[in-house]
């Protein structure tokens, strides 16, 4: 079976720009994980799904930020007005038990 | 302080040596651990879990000492394949099922 698909790969947006970002997570998959990662740091933790419940956003680093799973399979990751500091990968991971797969993640680039 | 911390290496080895990386954590009530590898510009994947026995998977020995909230991982005789950063994990609470990632050690494995 295919693992967590994510599109776009890459992504340049323009200071002030507005981004989506999909996840494609495992099919049956109940949790869905949104992390953030710069370069040469861990993923950092943005917002968790069980199925089209958002029950932690505690991570979302600004209102910018707006995730959404409408029908508990598919997520969006939305980006309001990009900021340079906002150029990282973001790496989606889903899970039915335990273990968080992840995937490869799109690499935005805010010029 | 940051909730996990890693040295960062690089740390170079020759092929067939043993090398050992470590992890300290912040919370005590840190819940489970983990071992994640990632490939350059990849996604991280699980490597192993940690549990508080310790726990082996071939060449790879975790450990878990959970009064000094440190977390250690062995390859045993590496290989060039072994090339990558390792990031140490942590979910902090099982009802909240982010993890905690370390900023990971990276190993370079030469021939």
């Amino acid at each position: 079976g295919a693992g967590v698909s994510q599109s776009p790969r890459y992504k340049v947006a323009k200071r002030g720009q507005d981004v989506a970002l999909r996840c494609d997570p495992i099919s049956g998959h109940v949790s869905l994980f949104w992390y953030q990662q710069a370069l040469g740091q861990g993923p950092e933790f943005l917002t968790y799904f069980q199925n089209e419940a958002q029950l932690d956003k505690s991570g979302l680093p600004s209102d910018r930020f707006f995730a959404e799973r409408p029908e508990g399979s598919v997520s969006t990751l939305k980006i309001q007005r990009t900021q340079q500091e906002d150029s990282a990968v973001y790496l989606c991971a889903s899970s039915l038990l335990n273990e968080q797969f992840f995937g490869p993640g799109t690499r935005l680039t805010v010029l | 302080r940051k909730e996990v911390e890693q040295d960062p290496g690089p740390f170079n080895v020759p092929e067939g040596a043993t090398v050992a990386f470590n992890c300290t954590y912040s919370n005590s009530a840190s819940q489970s651990f983990f071992w994640y590898r990632q490939d350059c510009r990849k996604e991280p994947k699980l490597l192993m879990s940690v549990y508080s026995s310790g726990n082996e998977d071939g060449r790879f020995t975790a450990q878990l000492n959970r009064a000094s909230q440190y977390i250690s991982l062995l390859i045993r005789d590496s290989k060039l394949s072994d090339s990558a950063t390792y990031l140490c994990v942590v979910n902090l609470d099982t009802g909240r099922r982010a993890l905690t990632f370390g900023s990971g050690t990276r190993l370079q494995v030469q021939p």
